[in-house]
């Protein structure tokens, strides 16, 4: 089975500090990660995803998600919040033989402070 | 189209009614899935199509719940004797192919579905 944790289900930025959103996952399986992001009234937005190839991934609007196997993590950050970056961020894992769907964490709203 | 459509985007619906939930997917994504976003919370796996076939329905939560792709295109979500606990958005995603590979699922904006 797989599970995606992300910890802390509020994170409250000033704008221009840096941004980091955790995500630990657990899988039996060498995973797929995602990070989603999902404005207000909208749907799931794909930031950037991690399939074995390089252990940084580098995504839309500057974001980026560093692979630790060792950890079992894929934290998101981003160097510098922008007021446009405020909304809810999750994680979600995709096993190979997960039956192809995914598995997300509960989300983390991101808050940014002027 | 451009996007995967759900309609309606607001469903209000009376307990122990029947809801019908429609998605359209991204033109020639063969694969479809939906999932329940309850408040506050990540969005659950409900059921997966492959073509027209349910290839894993494991997520549906009792025999109230049923999802449809007859023709491999548009696919419908059907609630039965609806609960208030099943008050919560039902988002659609469609991909190209099989998901194993890590290719990526198009969400839609999803319907809210409230039962008093």
């Amino acid at each position: 089975a797989q599970s995606v944790t992300q910890l802390g289900s509020h994170v409250s930025v000033s704008e221009g500090a840096l941004v980091l959103l955790r995500c630990n996952y657990s899988s039996s399986v060498p995973p797929y990660l995602f990070w989603y992001v999902q404005y207000p009234n909208q749907g799931l937005q794909l930031l950037l995803k991690y399939t074995s190839a390089a252990t940084l991934v580098k995504g839309i609007n500057g974001f980026e998600a560093e692979f630790k196997k060792s950890e079992t993590s894929f934290h998101l950050t981003k160097p510098s919040a922008h007021m446009s970056d405020a909304a809810e961020y999750f994680c979600a894992v995709m096993g190979v033989n997960a039956g192809n769907m995914l598995t997300f964490g509960g989300g983390t709203r991101l808050m940014v402070k002027p | 189209g451009a996007g995967v459509s759900q309609t309606p985007s607001n469903k209000v619906t009376e307990k122990g009614k029947y809801v019908e939930l429609r998605c359209d997917p991204i033109s020639g994504h063969t694969a479809l899935y939906w999932y329940r976003q309850s408040l506050g919370q990540g969005p659950e796996f409900l059921i997966y199509f492959q073509g027209t076939g349910a290839a894993d329905d494991s997520g549906l939560p009792n025999d109230r719940f049923f999802a449809v792709r007859p023709e491999g295109s548009v696919s419908t979500l059907k609630i039965q004797r609806t609960e208030r606990g099943d008050s919560a958005v039902y988002l659609c995603a469609s991909s190209l192919n099989r998901g194993g590979l890590g290719t990526e699922a198009f969400f839609g904006q999803g319907t809210r579905l409230t039962v008093v």
